[in-house]
């Protein structure tokens, strides 16, 4: 299965920064790559699909990028809404895999 | 808006069955273009995509627990289930239900999780 690494695990921030998220496959899964952000006690939400479609609702401020094996989940100025953690998930290849997750605290 | 909500025993003896039902409302699920599936996340670990299960009741399984579970969906009740059969303290954690995308594999809905101990 293709193993999904993201880092770093936890990238504190200040409010108002910026902030950028990595995501590793072990192998390429092409443009098959969604990010999600998780806060405990909630429902995951879909944030981008496609490693650059933002899903509905979704602030202009979250934007993805990469192919192949390398994928980035950038957010542009932080707010306090978004402290939470962060999961990319491969979809190209059966099962589908998800990475560690990174967490995003306040500075 | 479609929500998703999941019920069912939060303790499961060892070696016993988990049994977890998806109550599906603001949509359909027997929806042409999604899957219905079960995504958990044991007690600090990562994400692990379970199984899905299609509005016909074609299933996908992760290999690594396709020996144990058995999912399906009820569509005159508007739910979808997971039972995993054998279960073991390594089967505690939190169980979302999820909607995906039909032919993809991104979930584009999510329930808010359950935590389902198992221990006697």
């Amino acid at each position: 299965e293709v193993v999904m690494t993201q880092s770093p695990a936890t990238l504190s921030v200040s409010p108002g920064e910026r902030a950028t998220l990595s995501c590793r496959a072990s192998q390429s899964v092409s443009s098959n790559l969604a990010w999600y952000q998780y806060r405990p006690g909630q429902a995951p939400r879909l944030l981008i699909s496609d490693t650059s479609a933002r899903a509905t609702g979704v602030p202009a401020r979250f934007s993805g990028s990469g192919s192949g094996t390398e994928f980035t989940l950038t957010i542009s100025s932080l707010q306090s809404e978004d402290f939470a953690v962060y999961y990319c998930q491969q979809y190209n290849n059966w099962p589908v895999t998800f990475g560690g997750g990174t967490k995003v605290e306040i500075k | 808006q479609l929500q998703l909500q999941d019920s069912g025993p939060r303790l499961v003896r060892p070696s016993e069955t988990l049994s977890l039902t998806c109550s599906v409302s603001g949509g359909s699920v027997s929806s042409r273009t999604h899957y219905w599936g079960w995504v958990r996340q044991p007690p600090g670990k990562g994400l692990e995509w379970i199984g899905s299960v299609y509005y016909s009741g074609s299933t996908n399984y992760n290999p690594s627990l396709k020996r144990r579970v058995t999912m399906s969906v009820d569509t005159s009740k508007s739910h979808f289930s997971l039972m995993l059969g054998s279960v073991t303290a390594e089967d505690t954690a939190v169980y979302f239900c999820a909607r995906l995308r039909y032919i993809t594999g991104y979930f584009d809905q999510w329930g808010q999780g359950t935590l389902v101990t198992v221990s006697s």
